[in-house]
């Protein structure tokens, strides 16, 4: 089955302490992005990656890191979490860029006390 | 920079009504795609559709259609007889770079279907 996974789908942790949310996808996709969701908001762009070893910021970077290592898998990583970071987080794919349908992940909700 | 607009927060109807979600955008490029996603209770995020901004044809999947018009910079989603089922946030995107950047969504509209 295509799809894209995420784990954990929940999180509760605290302030300062760095995490990993993973993100892996099956279906070759080139490209793959997180967001955040928050309420009124919509969905933010954190980060995205055209290819492997290709990253690039969306428009809220400040305190994430990615990797791409791998073309099915897409980090994203908390060094340093606070508490302005709890939110709901989707990992998405495509098969190119952004023009193209993208494929979420089931969400992962992080709660940073 | 790119925007997208959707003013109306949440909608209430009842069964079988028709329902049209607004949605607004703001680019300055000529080349652009828009989206609508749906997210019902369970989270998850349902791509609907996908348009390019050279195809202004108006376009019906089953009780749901979309009218582009960019006079207007609008893309709006109407459901026809709604359905219960049909309860859910909608999110309208655009995006204008196919390199990775600039892809916008809208700030949702929460549609509560009434038995």
């Amino acid at each position: 089955e295509a799809q894209v996974t995420q784990n954990p789908r929940y999180l509760i942790t605290v302030t300062g302490k760095k995490l990993t949310v993973t993100c892996s996808q099956n279906m070759n996709h080139e490209y793959m992005s997180w967001y955040r969701q928050d309420p009124g908001l919509g969905l933010r762009q954190i980060y995205y990656s055209m290819n492997v070893e290709v990253t690039d910021k969306g428009d809220v970077p400040e305190g994430y890191k990615v990797s791409r290592k791998e073309k099915r898998n897409f980090p994203l990583i908390l060094e340093s979490p606070s508490p302005n970071q709890t939110s709901l987080y989707f990992c998405a794919s495509s098969v190119t860029g952004n023009y193209n349908e993208q494929f979420f992940g089931p969400g992962t909700r992080l709660t940073v006390l | 920079a790119q925007k997208v607009t959707q003013a109306q927060t949440e909608i209430s109807v009842v069964e079988k009504e028709d329902v049209t979600l607004d949605c607004v955008y703001e680019t300055r490029d000529t080349t652009y795609y828009l989206f609508w996603y749906k997210q019902p209770p369970s989270g998850e995020l349902v791509f609907l559709i996908r348009r390019n901004s050279f195809d202004e044809q108006n376009e019906i999947s089953g009780r749901y259609s979309w009218n582009f018009q960019k006079s207007t910079s609008s893309f709006n989603f109407t459901i026809t007889a709604s359905q219960v089922v049909d309860s859910a946030v909608y999110f309208c995107a655009l995006s204008a770079d196919n390199y990775g950047q600039n892809f916008v969504f809208g700030p949702g509209t929460r549609l509560s279907v009434l038995p």
